[in-house]
């Protein structure tokens, strides 16, 4: 059981949109820790997709977005495509129990 | 170029030892927090705990408190997680990663390394 609960798992079709959620508590998304977004392809180490909520880190393109709100945060993906079909991980910070992650949401690409 | 590089992939017995390795380069390592992943086959991506190459102060989840130990070698800018004893269910990859930021573990873990695999198997 995670301490961020994400989907277990979404789909689209090429060129739509998908939204991944990660929902917290009190004690990490609610508390303002940043909240920051991997990408995970199959057999390859995780890479930094979003930081600090809705940040985006060189090379990650502008169609891949973040944000929070209260206790949760969303990941939204426009103009889907197949390469965009892998594991995503929310992480952020808990106040009692330091580094947390989701427990991650498999994107099909349809 | 920032990099991490990992030991090689582990084969051990229950009981038996281990140090893993993950060796910075193209950066300060004594500046940036290093966290370590556990990965699972086939499950999501765990905490395991973090130190600070600059004087080695070093922090675990709740988890993993007590069950391994993390270290690091400033001088040759390589970051360690080690078992004294090792279990069936430490069968998993384990990632090195850095925290991209003064503050540590509230930084995004902006560089990884390529993970080492440990299987763990009478």
């Amino acid at each position: 059981q995670s301490v961020l609960t994400q989907p277990p798992s979404v789909s689209g079709a090429p060129g739509q949109r998908v939204t991944i959620s990660c929902t917290g508590s009190s004690s990490n998304i609610g508390a303002l820790y940043d909240v920051h977004w991997y990408k995970q392809l199959p057999g390859r180490a995780p890479q930094l997709l979003i930081y600090g909520n809705n940040n985006r880190p060189s090379g990650v393109p502008d169609r891949i977005s973040g944000s929070k709100s209260g206790t949760s945060a969303s990941l939204a993906i426009t103009g889907l495509q197949a390469e965009d079909e892998a594991d995503y991980y929310c992480q952020s910070y808990d106040s009692r129990l330091s580094v947390v992650f989701g427990g991650g949401t498999k994107l099909t690409v349809l | 170029e920032v990099q991490l590089v990992q030991s090689g992939p582990e084969v051990k017995k229950p009981g038996e030892s281990l140090k893993i390795s993950c060796k910075g380069s193209g950066y300060s390592f004594t500046s940036y927090w290093i966290g370590w992943v556990r990965q699972m086959p086939g499950k999501g991506l765990e905490w395991v705990g973090i130190i600070y190459p600059g004087d080695s102060h070093t922090r675990y989840s709740p988890s993993f408190q007590g069950q391994v130990t993390i270290a690091a070698d400033r001088s040759i800018s390589t970051a360690y997680l080690q078992w004294s004893s090792l279990k069936a269910s430490d069968t998993a990859l384990y990632y090195c990663a850095r925290h991209g930021g003064i503050v540590g573990a509230t930084d995004p873990l902006d560089y990884w390394g390529q993970g080492t695999l440990v299987t763990v198997s009478s």
